[in-house]
């Protein structure tokens, strides 16, 4: 089966721009995740979806972050403006929600400077 | 609130040595239990899990046993590889599918 696929695979912006990112979960999949993996620490949980609906996104900074998953199969995940500190790993991911263990991405590195 | 602490790294191991990564969680009650590996430019694989305590997770050589006692979920490979240079790291989730809390991750290096 194909995988969780993400696009651009790196990204470098100015701080104060905005930029968006985009994943396409496994088929069938009713949940996707978006992680923030900055250097040196472990995956957090942004924002999670069940099919369209909005699950958990208390880690979301919600002034400045934005996520939606139109028609419960692709999402986008925006930084509007930018701040140096979102310079991370983004990761994107998916689950059937009747097994434990997701599918990640490969993830996009943004670089803010 | 719930949390995952790992041994630090980076780990530096020779080929065939013995490989144990310490992982002990934070929370109230018996979570599930993960560990995933990201190998350079890769994304997180899944390696292996555990769903209740006392469960041993195995995969490629590689275990776990979930012990309540300890809160702890360490990480053992008998003889590690090359291949098997990665950053690897611990997990909780409370529920199939639900968030997972990850640990910051412990690099490894192995030497030929």
């Amino acid at each position: 089966e194909a995988g969780v696929a993400q696009s651009p695979r790196y990204k470098i912006i100015e701080k104060r721009q905005s930029v968006a990112f985009w994943c396409n979960p496994i088929s069938g999949h009713a949940t996707l995740y978006w992680y923030q993996q900055i250097l040196g620490q472990g995956p957090k949980l942004l924002i999670q979806f069940q099919n369209n609906g909005v699950v958990d996104d208390s880690q979301l900074p919600k002034d400045r972050f934005s996520a939606e998953r139109l028609k419960g199969v692709d999402s986008t995940l925006k930084i509007q403006p930018a701040k140096l500190e979102d310079s991370a790993v983004y990761l994107c991911a998916s689950s059937p929600r009747t097994a434990y263990g997701y599918t990640f991405g490969s993830g996009t590195r943004l670089t803010v400077v | 609130g719930d949390s995952v602490t790992q041994m630090e790294g980076p780990v530096t191991l020779s080929e065939e040595a013995f490989l144990t990564i310490n992982c002990t969680y934070t929370a109230t009650g018996y979570p599930s239990l993960f560990w995933y590996v990201q190998y350079p430019g890769e994304g997180l694989q899944l390696l292996l899990k555990a769903t209740k305590a006392d469960d041993k997770g195995s995969n490629k050589g590689f275990e776990a046993t979930y012990r309540k006692e300890t809160t702890s979920f360490h990480l053992e490979k008998g003889s590690v590889q090359v291949s098997d240079s990665a950053v690897y790291f611990c997990a909780l989730a409370w529920d199939q599918g639900g968030k997972l809390i990850f640990g910051q991750g412990t690099e490894l290096s192995v030497k030929p």
